[in-house]
């Protein structure tokens, strides 16, 4: 099957810092981009969906000012979480589907984001 | 608007009996519907899903569900549990294949030696 990678797998920054994690589709064009996060013991929930070339669209409650989402190519988009708080720590997974192979989808393995 | 709600967060079995992990679905239109599985900090695993094609849908590890629409449900099934099955479960729904996902609450499953 498809393979879509995640880097990095898990990240430990401080409070007030940047942290970019990027989503690849190795074998296949994602015209769209799903990213999710999930707190401890809880289910994923979408941050936003992007096309490529396009803006992101954020669901209600997610600040599009401090999660940056660039979908530049079909393989890769990135997630920014800019200054980065305590409240952030999270599991990133994205999610990529593309028009072909009867728009399947595919998701990352996912980052581990703890903020001190 | 769609929803998912999957039946009891915690199920317990004894390893060698069935497995069945709940869910209904809520949807306006004819739904795809899917089940993950998710280890301890590792991403999700496709199990199986259904696209409006057969309503018994055959899945990986032995896993298998059954689209009813007359009760809006999913559940999951699996005739002997194994240890390795335990882990987080989670049903999603969609509206076609490239729109968003929107996932149960999950139910963790514990299988007993």
């Amino acid at each position: 099957g498809a393979v879509v990678s995640q880097h990095p797998s898990w990240v430990i920054c401080k409070s007030g810092t940047s942290v970019k994690i990027e989503c690849r589709s190795l074998d296949f064009q994602a015209t769209t981009m799903f990213w999710y996060r999930q707190f401890p013991k809880q289910s994923l929930m979408l941050m936003a969906t992007s096309n490529e070339g396009s803006k992101a669209t954020y669901e209600q409650g997610v600040e599009k000012d401090k999660f940056l989402i660039n979908h530049a190519s079909l393989t890769l988009s990135t997630l920014t979480v800019t200054s980065a708080h305590p409240e952030d720590s999270s599991f990133y997974i994205c999610r990529g589907v593309t028009s072909g192979r009867n728009n399947e989808q595919f998701f990352g393995p996912g980052t581990r984001l703890t903020v001190l | 608007a769609q929803s998912v709600t999957q039946l009891g967060s915690h199920v317990s079995v004894s390893e060698g009996a069935l497995v069945l992990l709940r869910c209904n679905y809520s949807s306006s239109v004819p739904p795809y519907l899917f089940w993950y599985v998710q280890y301890p900090n590792q991403g999700l695993q496709l199990l199986l899903k259904y696209t409006s094609a057969a309503t018994l849908v055959k899945g990986i590890n032995g896993f298998e569900a059954e689209f009813k629409k007359s009760e809006t449900s999913f559940h999951l099934t699996k005739p002997s549990a194994h240890m390795s099955d335990a882990a987080e479960y989670f049903c999603a729904v969609s509206v076609s294949g490239n729109t968003p996902l929107v996932f149960g609450k999950g139910t963790r499953l514990s299988v007993i030696a």
